[in-house]
């Protein structure tokens, strides 16, 4: 089974909008973190944003919030009032508390396109 | 002053041939990571180590070898190139405490002939 499920392949949005990517995860763990990563055209791999499973409350950074729904085990990112640069791929990535064995696995991205 | 660097950025090589990537960071992480990359752009965790000792190895076939000098680099070593290997290697880093942030590379676009 996937550990981190991404149902839009695509988006398009316009310009100023808010958009939320989604993002749903299996895990038996009760600590773990929820990362969301931007991959622009130019291939870098952008970290963007950490809930961590203990969080009560949903984290900000700047115009991206994760919206965490521990029961539906979903990790939405909203970015609000879209930029043209937002056009990027996003990816949903979690980490389990598995001492010695850190490390992220990563949903399969949602490439996500603002209309001007 | 870059966190994470790797190069080269770009490899193109022929099948066959032998080829490393280097990795160095200096945010002063314990831990430092491989992905690969694919061309539908999946990621995939391939190697971490932790202050030069290896603690993941993803069943990566073993033509693909790291090697950490020293915690702050790790490089990757992949010998009889073949076609498959072509992707995007990802070197990424974080400090050694369960749940932190990890910070990536920019990429090398590896192609093989």
């Amino acid at each position: 089974a996937q550990k981190i499920t991404q149902t839009q392949p695509g988006m398009f949005v316009q310009e100023k909008e808010a958009v939320t990517l989604d993002c749903t995860y299996d895990t038996s763990d009760q600590s773990y973190g929820l990362f969301w990563y931007k991959q622009p055209s130019s291939g870098e791999m952008i970290f963007l944003i950490y809930q961590g499973s203990y969080d009560e409350q949903n984290a900000t950074e700047g115009r991206y919030s994760l919206n965490f729904q521990k029961a539906r085990k979903s990790a939405n990112l909203v970015i609000s009032a879209s930029q043209l640069g937002d056009s990027a791929m996003y990816f949903c990535a979690m980490r389990e508390e598995n001492f010695g064995n850190e490390k992220l696995t990563f949903g399969t991205g949602t490439r996500l396109t603002i209309i001007p | 002053d870059t966190a994470v660097s790797q190069t080269p950025k770009y490899l193109v090589t022929q099948m066959g041939n032998d080829k490393s990537i280097k990795c160095e960071q200096n945010l002063g992480h314990d831990t430092m990571y491989w992905y690969k990359q694919d061309s539908k752009k999946f990621l995939k965790i391939m190697f971490s180590y932790n202050n030069k000792e290896l603690i993941i190895n993803e069943t990566v076939p073993n033509r693909f070898s790291p090697k950490s000098p020293d915690k702050a680099h790790l490089n990757l070593h992949i010998n009889s190139l073949e076609l498959g290997d072509s992707a995007v290697y990802f070197c990424a880093s974080s400090q050694d405490d369960t749940q932190e942030t990890q910070y990536f590379g920019p990429g090398t676009r590896l192609l093989v002939l």
